[in-house]
């Protein structure tokens, strides 16, 4: 069936260093691939999407690529700040009529002054 | 905008009993997906129901039930609670294609006793 891989976490950075999570995915059909961010004591918020590939999501300095060759879609940031301090969610639907999200386990972000 | 509503936000429950929890969508949306998150399995997808029809269910026990009303509020119930069961869980909502973004709400946190 459908997964995503994410990298183990806790990942633990200085401010204005850059960040990579990397994520992989296993799917039958072509697949739209999201990265949520969970802040402490809320719910998931979409941070960017890719549906199809080549295409590179972006927001708030953060970025990530569909690569369908190896089947990755790695999240980058130049320069991390404190606030970004989260939990990061790798995920996909994989099309059709359906609306069900597949997550990774996601990775925790500490960003230290 | 209003966003996407959990009602209650914090639930204690004794195993047996049974429990229905609430989630009012973003005006406009129809398709209302059910997560559970937990920090052994992370998150699952639960169902999502459009225009009060069950779309997709996952790989959960006849315990777990849900419904969408005329108004695309949906309920979900779970009967004759576990331990296991105590998580977070939450509610995502969109319009109707998967390649659109799916806001979630806060989430409603289940402690079994």
């Amino acid at each position: 069936g459908d997964s995503v891989t994410q990298m183990e976490g806790p990942v633990t950075l200085s401010e204005e260093a850059f960040l990579t999570i990397n994520c992989t995915y296993t799917a039958t059909g072509y697949p739209s691939l999201f990265w949520y961010v969970q802040y402490p004591g809320e719910g998931l918020q979409l941070l960017l999407k890719a549906t199809k590939a080549d295409d590179k999501g972006s927001n708030k300095g953060f970025e990530a690529t569909y690569r369908k060759e190896t089947t990755s879609f790695h999240l980058e940031k130049g320069s991390v700040q404190v606030s970004d301090s989260a939990v990061y969610f790798c995920a996909l639907i994989d099309g059709g009529a359906t609306n069900k999200l597949i997550f990774g386990t996601g990775t925790l972000l500490a960003v230290q002054p | 905008k209003a966003g996407v509503t959990q009602t209650p936000r914090y639930l204690i429950k004794t195993r047996g009993q049974q429990v229905t929890l609430s989630c009012s969508p973003i005006s406009g949306h129809r398709s209302v997906s059910w997560y559970q998150q937990t920090p052994g399995q992370g998150l699952q997808f639960l169902f999502e129901y459009f225009s009060e029809t069950q779309r997709n269910k996952g790989n959960f026990p006849g315990r777990f039930s849900g419904r969408q009303f005329s108004n695309s509020r949906s309920e979900m119930n779970v009967s004759t609670l576990e331990l296991g069961d105590s998580a977070l869980y939450l509610c995502a909502s969109s319009t109707l294609t998967s390649k659109d973004e799916q806001f979630f709400g806060p989430g409603t946190r289940l402690t079994v006793l």
